[in-house]
C-alpha cells in the first residue's frame, strides 16, 4: 500500500498570498495518477485536480498541481477567502487508493 | 451525476449495516464505484471499490468484514458491514469513479454521506 504525507499540517496565510502544499508518497506512483481534493466543513470533498495537473471542471485557473514519481505539489497562486479549507492528495495508480492526511490552510 | 447514500445508524460492536448508494445521471453499469470514509475530525480513508466487470477491491482494515456489491439493473451500490468495531465510527461516502476500474481512474463525484456509529 502507498502511504502519502502530506506538509504541512497546517498553513497560516493570508488573502492574496501564494499557498504551497506538498505530498510525498513512500513509494512511485504509477504514472499520473494523482488528485487533489478540497473539503471544507460539513461539505464532501470536490475534485480539484486528477493526473497530477490537469484542472477538473469549472476550477479557477489559481489551482494547479504539479511533480512526478515521488514528490507532488498543489499550488494556490493569490489565495480567496473561500480558498480556506482543508486539502488531501490521493493516488489513484493502485487499490487501495489512498488519501494522504491533509493540509489545513487557515487564515492567518 | 448524482450519488445518495442511505442506511447509516447506531449499532453496537459486532453487529451489521448496509449501506446504500443510488446513483443518477449517468451509465452506472460502466463506471467503478467506491465507498470513502471519514472518522469524525479525520481524514479520508479509502474503504472500499468495485469496478464495472464487478470485481472488488478493499482496504486492510475491512478486508473480511464488508462486501461491496452493486445492482445495476438499480443504479445502487452496496456496502454490507459485518463484526462492526468502534472504530468503524465514520461519515461513509459513495464516489463516482470516472472510468470502469477502481484505478486508473480518479474519483469524480461524492455523495453527501451517511454516518455510520458503533457504540455499546
Amino acid at each position: 500500500e502507498i502511504v502519502l504525507t502530506q506538509s504541512p499540517g497546517t498553513l497560516s496565510l493570508s488573502p492574496g498570498e501564494r499557498a504551497t502544499l506538498s505530498c510525498r508518497a513512500s513509494q512511485s506512483v504509477t504514472s499520473i495518477f494523482l488528485s487533489w481534493f478540497q473539503q471544507k466543513p460539513g461539505q464532501a470533498p470536490r475534485l480539484l485536480i486528477y493526473g497530477v495537473s490537469t484542472r477538473a471542471p469549472g476550477i479557477p485557473a489559481r489551482f494547479s498541481g504539479s511533480g512526478s514519481g515521488t514528490d507532488f505539489i498543489l499550488t494556490i497562486n493569490r489565495l480567496e477567502p473561500e480558498d480556506f479549507a482543508v486539502y488531501y492528495c490521493q493516488q489513484y495508480g493502485t487499490s487501495p487508493g489512498t488519501f494522504g492526511g491533509g493540509t489545513k490552510v487557515e487564515i492567518k | 451525476v448524482q450519488l445518495l447514500e442511505s442506511g447509516g445508524g447506531l449499532v453496537q460492536p459486532g453487529g451489521s449495516l448496509r449501506l446504500s448508494c443510488a446513483g443518477s445521471g449517468f451509465s452506472f453499469s460502466d463506471h467503478a464505484m467506491t465507498w470513502v470514509r471519514q472518522t469524525p475530525g479525520q481524514g479520508l480513508e479509502w474503504v472500499s471499490g468495485i469496478n464495472s466487470d464487478q470485481r472488488t477491491y478493499y482496504a486492510d482494515s475491512v478486508k473480511g468484514r464488508f462486501t461491496v456489491s452493486r445492482d445495476n439493473s438499480k443504479n445502487t451500490l452496496f456496502l454490507q458491514m459485518h463484526s462492526l468495531r468502534v472504530e468503524d465510527t465514520a461519515l461513509y461516502f459513495c464516489v463516482w469513479v470516472r472510468g470502469p476500474l477502481t484505478h486508473f481512474y480518479y474519483l469524480d463525484v461524492w455523495g453527501k454521506g451517511t454516518t455510520v456509529t458503533v457504540t455499546s
